[in-house]
């Protein structure tokens, strides 16, 4: 079954700590890969995505993913995080040819000031 | 240009009542898909609508649910004689082409009393 799993589902951490958020799917074919986060009382915005090419993309805000094919993982990485990274943070997961994106259940990220 | 609109915003409804929920894409965007997000969960994926065409509903419930995408207008998701379960955050989100990056409107919550 095609399914995207998000190891944490709340993180702390204080200002400056390096964030790791870890990411499975599990999909039959070509992926895919996306983060989206949640600020506090906003919508749902595009963090970074993987479609084809370099397995390490950078996207918004200092933050970058790693996609590991033989893992069938895309974790979300930022060295330095801010008070501001307060977020829910969404992996999700859509075949190349497929209309439905697949979501995690999210993580909610709280960062100490 | 404007991002992609959803109104209302917040939706109150009582049970038994319909709720009628709009999603206007973004400027040059044809293809539109709805979300549902309940409680503590992530995004679960309804339906994927061209103009005047519904393309995939397989993640719609089979009562009660309809959506469609008019020639003209918004696109319409529409919910008859709403149930508490219905309450959840409903989000849309449009994209130029099929395997194109979908982005996200600020989401409709709908509350039944």
């Amino acid at each position: 079954a095609q399914s995207v799993s998000q190891h944490n589902h709340h993180v702390i951490l204080s200002e400056a700590a390096s964030l790791e958020l870890g990411c499975n799917y599990s999909y039959g074919g070509t992926v895919n890969l996306f983060w989206y986060v949640q600020y506090p009382g906003q919508h749902l915005q595009l963090l970074l995505k993987y479609f084809s090419g370099d397995p390490l993309v950078k996207g918004i805000k200092g933050f970058e993913a790693e996609f590991i094919k033989s893992k069938f993982s895309f974790n979300l990485r930022k060295p330095s995080v801010q008070w501001s990274d307060t977020a829910e943070y969404f992996c999700a997961v859509k075949g190349n040819r497929d209309d439905k994106i697949i979501f995690g259940k999210g993580t909610r990220l709280h960062i100490l000031p | 240009n404007a991002g992609v609109m959803q109104n209302p915003r917040h939706l109150v409804r009582r049970r038994g009542q319909e709720a009628r929920l709009r999603c206007s894409p973004m400027k040059g965007h044809s293809h539109v898909y709805w979300y549902r997000q309940l409680p503590e969960e992530g995004l679960k994926f309804m339906v994927y609508l061209q103009k005047e065409n519904i393309i995939d509903e397989s993640g719609m419930p089979k009562e009660r649910f309809s959506a469609e995408f008019p020639k003209e207008g918004p696109s319409i998701l529409r919910i008859q004689q709403v149930v508490r379960g219905d309450s959840a955050a409903y989000f849309c989100a449009s994209s130029p082409r099929l395997s194109e990056t979908q982005y996200f409107g600020p989401g409709t919550r709908l509350l039944v009393l």
